[in-house]
């Protein structure tokens, strides 16, 4: 079964720009939820997507967004890039928010803003 | 709000030395607390999954332990491919803030062969 995966792996923005990011979760998979990972914050939630509908979401500026396809598979955007936006961006899948089902992630998206 | 702290930040142990890594926690009634492995440029890699205080769970050299304050995750006779980065994470009852999980900043352990 194929993980998590997202793309790209890599991306240099620079200062005002915008980014979007992609995930596709594993199959069958219906909840997707985004972490930004950093080495001062270590991993903070971002948002979570289940149905196309964002379920809940964390401590960040309206800059962040999201969203969700009838396939499952998420992005996320980033609009206006600050300097402390780079980071590794994580998408996770699990089956159902509903059930204590641990979350799956993929290897990240590393965004360098220059 | 919840929190969670994780000690030591860095551990450094000799092929075979035992220990284990605290994960103090802080939350308005739990729902899971969970251990992940990450290894450098990867995501974190899911290990256990703990609900209730006196848990306890097993795989291969680790084992994780809950209380209500705290969890631990003991690594018996480790092997140099056991370095890593062992992040703790806990996830609240809906109704108590954010459903995402909130983790600690991790213990970075490094097995010297």
């Amino acid at each position: 079964k194929a993980g998590v995966t997202q793309t790209p792996r890599y991306l240099i923005k620079t200062r005002g720009q915008q980014v979007t990011l992609s995930c596709s979760p594993i199959s069958g998979h219906r909840s997707v939820s985004w972490y930004q990972q950093t080495p001062g914050q270590g991993l903070q939630f971002l948002f979570e997507y289940f149905s196309e509908t964002q379920r809940n979401k964390g401590n960040f500026p309206g800059r962040f967004s999201g969203r969700q396809f009838s396939n499952s598979r998420s992005e996320m955007n980033v609009s206006t890039l600050e300097l402390g936006d780079s980071a590794l961006y994580l998408c996770a899948s699990s089956p159902d928010p509903g059930k204590n089902s641990p979350l799956h992630f993929g290897n990240g998206t590393r965004l360098t803003v220059t | 709000e919840d929190q969670v702290t994780q000690s030591p930040e860095a551990l450094r142990l000799q092929e075979g030395e035992s220990s284990s890594l605290n994960c103090s926690y802080t939350v308005s009634g739990l729902r899971g607390l969970f251990w992940y492995r990450q290894d450098p440029g990867k995501g974190p890699e899911f290990l256990f999954t703990l609900y209730s205080a006196g848990e306890e769970k097993e795989k291969e050299r680790l084992k994780a332990t809950l209380t209500k304050k705290e969890s631990f995750l003991h690594i018996t006779a480790p092997k140099p491919e056991d370095s890593a980065t062992y992040l703790c994470a806990v996830q609240a009852h809906a109704g108590g803030g954010a459903d995402g999980l909130t983790f600690g900043k991790g213990t970075h352990l490094i097995i010297q062969p």
